[in-house]
């Protein structure tokens, strides 16, 4: 079974681009979660669907963040336009139905903005 | 709220040595604790999770933690440490519910010295 995969693994932008990352959840994870990791800091959630639907978006940084999920599969994260402090490591996550508490990571996008 | 405290960004132990790496917690419900690993260039692997069963609780690659409650410890240990465990370790929090956010600590740099 393919686990969780993200792309790009590495984007470089300058300030003011757009970027815009994606996740594959393990194929019937409804959950699927955003975490960053900004160099030197701890993981930080972003937010979480549960199929199509935002079920907490509590930890999006701005509105300059912009996140979906096209028919409850894959996901996009998309950053409009991306300022220097956006750089840092973006995980996504899935996991199963409602009662399930564990997360499989994909291995990340690292994304510098120069 | 929920917090998740690792002592020590960096440890540092020789092959076959006792590998303890340190986890506090403050959660105003019953949590859910995890220890994830991140090995180079790879994804966040689940070690082991706690989810109010047994408070000694074994995970793969021979590492086991404790829930101690009273102390709000989750502590991660191995008995004797193998190159192979030299990775980045973290410590996370859920509140008692599936399908919720993880809080992540810092992550602690496990070294392993021949």
């Amino acid at each position: 079974e393919a686990g969780v995969t993200q792309f790009p693994s590495h984007s470089v932008i300058e300030k003011g681009q757009t970027v815009t990352l994606r996740c594959d959840p393990i194929s019937g994870h409804d959950n699927l979660y955003w975490y960053r990791r900004v160099m030197g800091k701890e993981i930080k959630f972003l937010l979480h669907f549960v199929k199509e639907s935002k079920q907490d978006e509590s930890g999006m940084p701005n509105n300059r963040f912009l996140a979906e999920r096209t028919g409850g599969t894959y996901s996009t994260l998309k950053v409009q336009p991306a300022e220097l402090e956006d750089s840092g490591v973006y995980f996504c996550a899935s996991s199963q139905g409602h009662q399930s508490y564990e997360q499989y990571f994909g291995p990340g996008t690292r994304l510098t903005v120069t | 709220a929920q917090s998740v405290t690792q002592l020590g960004s960096h440890v540092s132990v020789s092959e076959g040595a006792l590998v303890l790496l340190r986890c506090n917690y403050s959660s105003s419900v019953p949590p859910y604790l995890f220890w994830y690993v991140q090995y180079p260039n790879q994804g966040l692997q689940l070690l082991l999770k706690y989810t109010s069963a047994a408070t000694l609780v074994k995970g793969i690659n021979g590492f086991e933690a404790e829930f101690k409650k009273s102390e709000t410890s989750f502590h991660l240990t191995k008995p004797s440490a193998h190159m192979s465990d030299a990775a980045e370790y973290f410590c996370a929090v859920s509140p008692s519910g599936a399908g919720n956010m993880l809080t992540f600590g810092g992550g602690t740099r496990l070294m392993v010295k021949p």
